[in-house]
């Protein structure tokens, strides 16, 4: 069954230093990868995707994420958290599936963020 | 642009009511979805369009049906509500294809006593 996994429910970093949120995945072929965050009281909002190419994936407010297949991760990264980062980071892949096209995406659990100041 | 919004933001129902959720959206997107949200289980698809006129099944349609008359609009709709419908909803819209990200509304939390 293809799933995603968020190993850690929450991620505890002091502000300034590097953040690291997981994900892992379990789907056949080479999947598309994507982080979402989402602030309290609202929607998700698109923070990067891994279609193809550089393992390494740049997005917004600073984020980036590493692709690793042999490891079937897709890592979030930060090098300096901030405190306005706190929020709930989702994992989302959406498998490379031929029969359809619709963009369905399979989330993770989701992984609370909190930087302390 | 006002994005993807939703009505109403809040809800409260007793079992048996019924009830439709509007998600509109002003990105002339093809694609549109509806989500729920509950703890420790991230966001699961409800339903999904691909154009307008067009709908299909997501992982838990059970209790919910959708209609897209108009490509900007996609209604959700509970026929006889349960606690179980008790949740966060979400809905989303992308330019379609598999590798474009959604763009997501803000949310109706929905409570079924």
């Amino acid at each position: 069954a293809q799933s995603v996994a968020q190993p850690e429910d929450q991620v505890n970093v002091a502000e300034g230093n590097p953040l690291t949120v997981k994900c892992t995945y379990s789907v056949s072929g080479n999947p598309y990868l994507f982080w979402y965050v989402q602030y309290p009281n609202r929607g998700l909002q698109f923070l990067l995707k891994y279609i193809t190419g550089d393992n390494l994936v740049k997005g917004s407010y600073g984020f980036e994420a590493e692709f690793n297949k042999s490891q079937t991760s897709f890592h979030l990264k930060k090098p300096s958290a901030l405190v306005s980062d706190s929020a709930l980071y989702f994992c989302a892949v959406r498998p490379p599936d031929g029969s359809s096209n619709t963009g369905k995406l399979i989330f993770g659990q989701g992984t609370t963020l909190q930087v302390k100041p | 642009n006002a994005g993807v919004t939703q009505t109403p933001k809040f809800r409260v129902l007793k079992t048996g009511q019924s009830m439709t959720l509007l998600c509109a959206q002003d990105m002339n997107h093809e694609y549109m979805y509806w989500y729920r949200q509950d703890p420790g289980m991230g966001l699961r698809l409800i339903h999904y369009s691909v154009g307008e006129g067009t709908t299909a099944k997501g992982e838990v349609p059970d209790g919910y049906n959708v209609s897209r008359l108009k490509k900007q609009n996609f209604l959700l709709g509970l026929e006889s509500a349960a606690p179980s419908q008790t949740s966060v909803y979400f809905c989303a819209s992308s330019y379609g294809g598999i590798i474009n990200e959604q763009f997501f509304g803000p949310g109706t939390r929905l409570t079924v006593l």
